[in-house]
């Protein structure tokens, strides 16, 4: 049974510090890793991974892939108080239906003024 | 681009009743959609994948004559929670894979309250 785990569980920082998420894998047949971030409703998307060691980054968010080690984490530098969310890990993997996404737990940021 | 537009947003019914939640992608084709289902503070449980003109593949523990799913064209999958119960009660959300860099988009999510 593919298995995705996230860490920590909850986050409490203050605006101006950097954090970082794992999020770990175990899956059969992967294809990328993907990292959303929800808010009230429905997850947006931040990062799709699928070559081990390029960093993708996008304004204050970076996210970066190890094969090897089969997990992935996602950097967030200057929290800001909209940062406050749940960041969700996802991996996609093909079995016999098909690709589908295997979620991790999520990690729950909150971000103090 | 990529976009999934879910409706209702939220609905309230009665027990006993039945639920219609609806899927669309609306600028790309989407032959296999996803069904998840969301309970306070936990993450995202895959209930089902529906595939464009053939029966939906439902994972261990999703009853597949409560949870109805019906994927009758490449741009619309519908789930029908039937016989509704308060534990029925939870956030469904819906996701298809788009061709692009995006990986996966997400419906906007349906809350469901059966009381």
């Amino acid at each position: 049974e593919d298995k995705v785990v996230q860490s920590p569980l909850s986050l409490v920082v203050h605006e101006g510090d950097t954090v970082t998420l794992n999020c770990s894998y175990e899956v059969t047949n992967f294809r990328s890793l993907l990292w959303y971030k929800q808010e009230k409703k429905a997850p947006t998307f931040l990062f799709m991974l699928t070559s081990s060691g390029i960093e993708k980054k996008s304004g204050r968010l970076s996210s970066i892939l190890d094969k090897k080690e089969l997990s992935s984490i996602l950097n967030i530098t200057a929290t800001q108080t909209g940062d406050s969310a749940i960041y969700l890990c996802a991996v996609e993997a093909f079995n016999n239906a098909g690709n589908m996404l295997t979620f991790g737990g999520g990690t729950r940021l909150m971000v103090k003024p | 681009g990529a976009v999934v537009s879910q409706h209702p947003s939220r609905v309230i019914c009665k027990s006993g009743t039945s639920v219609k939640i609806e899927c669309r992608s609306l600028d790309f084709q989407a032959t296999t959609m996803f069904w998840y289902r969301q309970f306070p503070k936990q993450s995202l449980m895959l209930m089902a994948t529906s595939n464009e003109g053939s029966k939906a593949t439902y994972e261990q523990g999703v009853e597949k004559d409560k949870f109805l799913i019906n994927h009758a064209s490449l741009t619309l999958s519908t789930l029908t929670v039937t016989s509704a119960h308060p534990e029925d009660s939870s956030f469904y959300i819906c996701s298809a894979r788009n061709s692009g860099n995006y990986g996966y988009t997400f419906g906007s999510g349906t809350r469901l309250t059966v009381v």
